[in-house]
């Protein structure tokens, strides 16, 4: 158990629709990170945030959005969702500054029908 | 952009067979390099760390080594549950602490 708690585990709904993904750091763990990943890619960065603030990112569509409370846990939003965001959306944290390491929920398997 | 290789896509092995994994990089400035093992339908596990060329961590029957371009993960007298896909990552210097991973290695050991 990596600390990080990810819910739901499942998700299956509908084109168009919207969802919200929720993550819950480790204990103390300040970052929080969300990644998607895909049959035909790897782990593909999405989005970091830091007590609070958004810290960086990467390959996200507009139609995706996160945010970060002021109890560090951090909910994914994903909107007007099509066929093609079926995937794992997992969360990871990390505690700033020279241990980097980044700890790994169990995900989130997202279906789009 | 950073980038990671990994080869091969897919090793079979016998029970005790030896072997390692490779992961080739290109980042500007590494901070640290990872390495994931990865159950199907589960969250990559934290393995090892790497912060600069030399550098050898253990654990178990898995040994990772870096030098300035790539990365090693041996595996030495494997066992079936050592089965998964392991992944490598790296992170840059400079700037924020994303990682940058590769597509990963799905290692089966045949008992």
């Amino acid at each position: 158990d990596s600390g990080v708690t990810q819910t739901p585990k499942h998700l299956i709904t509908a084109t168009g629709q919207r969802v919200t993904l929720r993550c819950s750091p480790r204990s103390g763990d300040l970052s929080v990170y969300w990644y998607q990943q895909s049959l035909d890619q790897g782990l593909q960065f999405l989005i970091q945030y830091y007590n609070g603030e958004e810290r960086a990112k990467g390959n996200i569509l507009e139609r995706f959005s996160a945010q970060q409370f002021p109890d560090l846990h951090s909910e994914l939003n994903l909107s007007s969702l099509e066929l093609g965001d079926s995937a794992l959306y997992f969360c990871a944290s990390s505690v700033a500054g020279e241990r980097t390491e980044a700890f790994f929920g169990q995900g989130t398997r997202l279906t789009v029908v | 952009e950073d980038q990671v290789t990994q080869s091969p896509e897919a090793l079979r092995l016998q029970e005790g067979e030896s072997s390692s994994l490779n992961c080739s990089y290109t980042v500007s400035g590494l901070r640290g390099l990872f390495w994931y093992r990865q159950d199907p339908g589960k969250g990559p596990e934290f393995l090892f760390t790497l912060y600069s060329a030399g550098e050898e961590k253990e654990k178990e029957r898995l040994k990772a080594t870096l030098t300035k371009k790539e990365s090693f993960l041996h595996i030495t007298a494997p066992k079936p549950e050592d089965s998964a896909t392991y992944l490598c990552a790296v992170q840059a210097n400079f700037g924020n602490e994303k990682l940058t991973f590769g597509t990963g290695t799905r290692l089966t050991i045949i008992p």
